[in-house]
């Protein structure tokens, strides 16, 4: 049964700081990886999503790597703003199993 | 484009009502799933489908029916709620084909059952 992780689940930055965000699965046979952004009380919005062939994917501050054969992906955040804070969380498919999330506070 | 649309936003059930929770999308995606949110569970996917007159279950399905008469729509069902069902329930699409693309999200429905 595929198990996704995320570390940390909670994290607090000042602005400006360059964040690195864990998710780590047990199967290493998926199809894509996903991660979304989550704001309190709201859906989920797609950040970026490699497929299995890619290694990463790049949108703006934002910065997805995967390694299927260690079950990891990273996401990286450059230049971290208040308007960043969210709750982040990735997901894989076969059938789309989400990790719990890392909510993330960036004060200014 | 609308995206996917989910109603109603919230609503309170008592123990054993029944009720439908609607979720339309107007980007002829093929693939459409429920998934629920509870806290420190993260979302977990209750039913799915891959197209019109296909269903299959996920992770959570039971106390739960879909059904999926057309390509924009896909009704979740409770047929005698709980208070085991109370979650954030939200709806998702993506286009199908060389597995699952990306999915698009509405913007949940929250249920609170008494």
């Amino acid at each position: 049964k595929q198990e996704v992780t995320q570390i940390p689940a909670a994290l607090s930055v000042p602005e400006g700081e360059n964040l690195v965000l864990n998710c780590s699965f047990t199967d290493s046979a998926i199809y894509n990886l996903q991660w979304f952004r989550q704001d309190p009380g709201k859906g989920l919005t797609s950040l970026l999503l490699i497929q299995s062939s890619q290694r990463e994917q790049t949108s703006g501050r934002l910065n997805a790597s995967l390694d299927k054969s260690s079950g990891r992906s990273t996401l990286y955040i450059a230049a971290s703003q208040p308007g960043d804070s969210a709750t982040y969380l990735c997901a894989v498919y076969g059938k789309l199993i989400f990790g719990t999330g890392t909510r993330l506070q960036v004060f200014p | 484009n609308a995206g996917v649309t989910q109603t109603p936003k919230f609503q309170v059930l008592k123990t054993g009502q029944s009720m439908t929770l609607q979720c339309a999308q107007d980007m002829n995606h093929e693939y459409m799933s429920w998934y629920r949110q509870d806290p420190g569970m993260g979302l977990r996917l209750i039913h799915y489908s891959v197209g019109a007159g296909i269903t299959d279950q996920g992770e959570v399905p039971n106390g739960y029916n879909v059904s999926r008469s057309t390509t924009e729509d896909f009704p979740l069902r409770l047929l005698s709620a709980a208070p085991s069902q109370t979650s954030v329930y939200f709806c998702a699409s993506a286009r199908a084909g060389r597995g699952i693309n990306e999915q698009f999200f509405g913007p949940g429905t929250r249920l609170t059952v008494l």
